[in-house]
């Protein structure tokens, strides 16, 4: 059975510091995909990023960076400089072709706040 | 291009009471997926429709139901409401362009049941 963990539950900083939010996952499948959604205040999941298990290499979007490891099934996510507007509650996700697509398994989500 | 739209916002219920809930996906997509969303047991996996089928659904009692139309919008409903129901139940349309791909989500319904 697919599990998605997310350690930590709450995490707060201060602006302009680096953050990293962990995920480790547990799938029997070969073949997944992995993805991280940002849910704001106002309630909408919001996708940031898409990784399928083939492609191990690290990507780095403005300040958000994500480093998947496949041989410690983590894939995790790094703010850098973060900001105010980074505040949310972040959802890891996994995905596998053997279920339908539409059905991801999320982790628990990790509280980001980010303090002026 | 619109987003995903789901009605009714906000709606509150009694015990035994049945709810139905409304969800429009992006044009195009045919993939229309339900889950629930409570603080206890996070996020959770209801069902998924594709072209008026069910294609997959999650460990929730018969009392939970949906049917999607030729126009790919759903409608879910649940039958004799109980106290646990309350949830935030969100919708999202995926394309499945490539694989599973990102999932398009709605603000949600928050469902509270008294």
């Amino acid at each position: 059975a697919q599990k998605v963990t997310q350690a930590q539950t709450e995490i707060s900083v201060v602006e302009k510091e680096d953050v990293t939010l962990d995920c480790v996952y547990e799938t029997r499948d070969t073949t997944y995909y992995l993805f991280w959604y940002k849910q704001p205040p106002s309630g909408e999941l919001v996708f940031l990023i898409r990784r399928n298990s083939f492609d191990e290499q690290n990507e780095i979007s403005g300040r958000y960076s994500w480093n998947f490891q496949k041989s410690t099934s983590s894939f995790n996510f790094t703010i850098t400089a973060s900001q105010v507007v980074d505040s949310a509650v972040y959802f890891c996700a996994l995905s596998e072709p053997s279920e339908s697509a539409g059905k991801s398994t999320f982790g628990d989500g990790t509280t980001l706040t980010v303090k002026p | 291009k619109a987003g995903v739209t789901q009605t009714p916002r906000y709606l509150i219920k009694t015990r035994g009471q049945q709810v139905t809930l409304s969800c429009s996906p992006i044009s195009g997509h045919r993939s229309v997926s339900w889950y629930q969303q409570t603080p206890g047991q996070g996020l959770q996996f209801l069902f998924e429709y594709f072209s008026e089928t069910q294609r997959n659904k999650g460990n929730f009692p018969g009392r939970f139901s949906g049917r999607q139309f030729s126009n790919s919008r759903s409608e879910m409903n649940v039958s004799t409401l109980e106290l646990g129901d309350s949830a935030l139940y969100l919708c999202a349309s995926s394309s499945e362009v490539g694989g599973p791909g990102e999932l398009f989500f709605g603000e949600g319904s928050r469902l509270t049941v008294l």
